[in-house]
């Protein structure tokens, strides 16, 4: 079946300092979902890619998809403490009529000291 | 516009006993998702469902575990005769389509003693 993975699983930082995240699928992805998850929390929606090669900012937030649409990258730049928490990258079920089931990566847990 | 909601946020059982947990998606959402999150780890898909229909059950445990989505109502996720390796974070997602964001409820952390 569909395997999204992503690197690394943990990265701690200073604050300021930037951060970025990998995501690879074994398939090719129709789009490519990114979502947060505080500590406690729930995921919460950051963004869709769905053009190869699409990049996307949201103030600190850089968000590229790979051209071959199977990998992609979250880059913050100058870490926040309010950066904390866990990033998640998650792709569509490869076809059939479960599209909507998304395959979620192993997440990396965002540490940011002050 | 209330968001996803669900309940209980905490819920122990002992071994054996059942666990219910219920889901309200966003109003006008007819898509709803399952997934379960053991500690320090990724979301993973159990069911996708569609008012009345189960759409895809591929990563539910073809034993004790039953999901549902009346016509009226919640969906409601139900674990019979609960073991220790059920214990984990019960995540609720609604769409109001297939395709796109998915709106996650706060979950329901279930303990089984």
């Amino acid at each position: 079946g569909q395997q999204v993975m992503q690197i690394p699983q943990y990265q701690h930082v200073q604050e300021g300092e930037d951060f970025t995240t990998y995501c690879n699928s074994s398939t090719t992805l129709s789009n490519i979902q990114w979502y947060k998850q505080r500590p406690g929390g729930h995921p919460v929606f950051l963004i869709q890619l769905v053009k190869s090669g699409e990049v996307k900012k949201q103030k600190r937030l850089t968000f590229q998809f790979g051209e071959a649409k199977k990998n992609s990258s979250l880059h913050i730049t100058a870490t926040q403490t309010t950066d904390v928490g866990t990033y998640f990258c998650a792709g569509p079920d490869a076809g059939g009529t479960s599209y909507g089931k998304l395959t979620f990566g192993q997440g990396t847990i965002l540490t940011v000291h002050p | 516009n209330a968001g996803v909601m669900q309940n209980p946020r905490h819920l122990v059982r002992r071994r054996g006993q059942e666990a219910r947990l219920r889901c309200s998606p966003m109003k006008g959402h007819s898509h709803v998702y399952w997934y379960r999150q053991l500690p320090e780890e990724g979301l993973k898909f159990m069911v996708y469902l569609q008012k009345e229909n189960i759409i895809d059950e591929s990563g539910m445990p073809k034993e004790r575990f039953s999901a549902e989505f009346p016509k009226e109502g919640p969906s409601i996720l139900r674990i019979q005769q609960v073991v220790r390796g059920d214990s984990a974070a019960y995540f609720c997602a609604s769409s109001p389509g297939r395709v796109g964001e998915q709106f996650f409820g706060p979950g329901t952390r279930l303990t089984v003693l």
